[in-house]
């Protein structure tokens, strides 16, 4: 079972929903990321998050709201969201500190978002 | 500007015979690299890394080769075994740790 894990797997909603993408992780890391990987183009990082704070918004819009309440608990909420936001959403987990800042990525199995 | 690119979308290779990846950068502020695995309804794993200061990094079957000069990475696998299908991504860090990552590379290993 994955360190990381994510909730839920699949995910529809429409463009007026509001809904929310959950990510556990279990490995003791201190630094959790979301990504976003669309059809036929590379992982873009969306959120990054250490020791709870947010170190990293790549200019995500506004429609995509994170919340880190822990070091474990990450959350993605999702507001009045367009159909090219459809994409499989990952959640990842890094130890980072002190020398050791090239960790690698720990990653969720992701949930699969379509905007209809 | 994508700066870490995968050129070749896909790749089909023999059970047994070599697997050959390749990564191309343009920043030349890397000096981390990362490769990572990718089946199909889960999440990208970590594969193997290397460090700029190193040219080769070996893990098993796996290989990573780095030409900085050339801005340029490589993944070999040998012996190829089926069940390395799956998806190959590259990825490069800055200093900060940030990881930016290519397209992927589709490999099939033929029975």
């Amino acid at each position: 079972e994955t360190g990381v894990t994510q909730t839920p797997r699949h995910l529809v909603m429409g463009m007026t929903n509001k809904k929310s993408l959950k990510c556990e992780q279990h490995l003791g890391h201190n630094a959790m990321y979301w990504y976003k990987q669309s059809a036929k183009k590379p992982l873009e990082l969306m959120f990054v998050y250490n020791f709870k704070e947010q170190t990293e918004n790549n200019s995500v819009p506004s429609r995509f709201s994170p919340e880190c309440p822990n070091s474990s608990h990450l959350f993605l909420h999702l507001h009045t969201l367009q159909p090219e936001d459809s994409a499989l959403y990952l959640c990842a987990s890094s130890q980072e500190a002190g020398d050791n800042i090239y960790s690698p990525l720990h990653f969720g199995n992701g949930t699969r978002l379509t905007v209809t | 500007d994508q700066q870490v690119k995968q050129n070749s979308p896909s790749l089909s290779v023999q059970e047994g015979r070599i697997s050959i990846l390749n990564c191309d950068y343009t920043n030349s502020m890397f000096d981390y690299f990362l490769w990572y695995k990718k089946y199909p309804a889960e999440g990208p794993t970590f594969l193997i890394s290397i460090s700029s200061i190193k040219d080769k990094n070996e893990d098993g079957r796996f290989t990573v080769f780095l030409n900085k000069s050339a801005k340029h990475l490589s993944l070999h696998i040998v012996p190829s075994q089926p069940g390395d299908s799956a998806v190959y991504f590259c990825a490069a860090s800055a200093w900060s740790g940030k990881s930016t990552f290519g397209d992927g590379t589709t490999l099939t290993v033929k029975p």
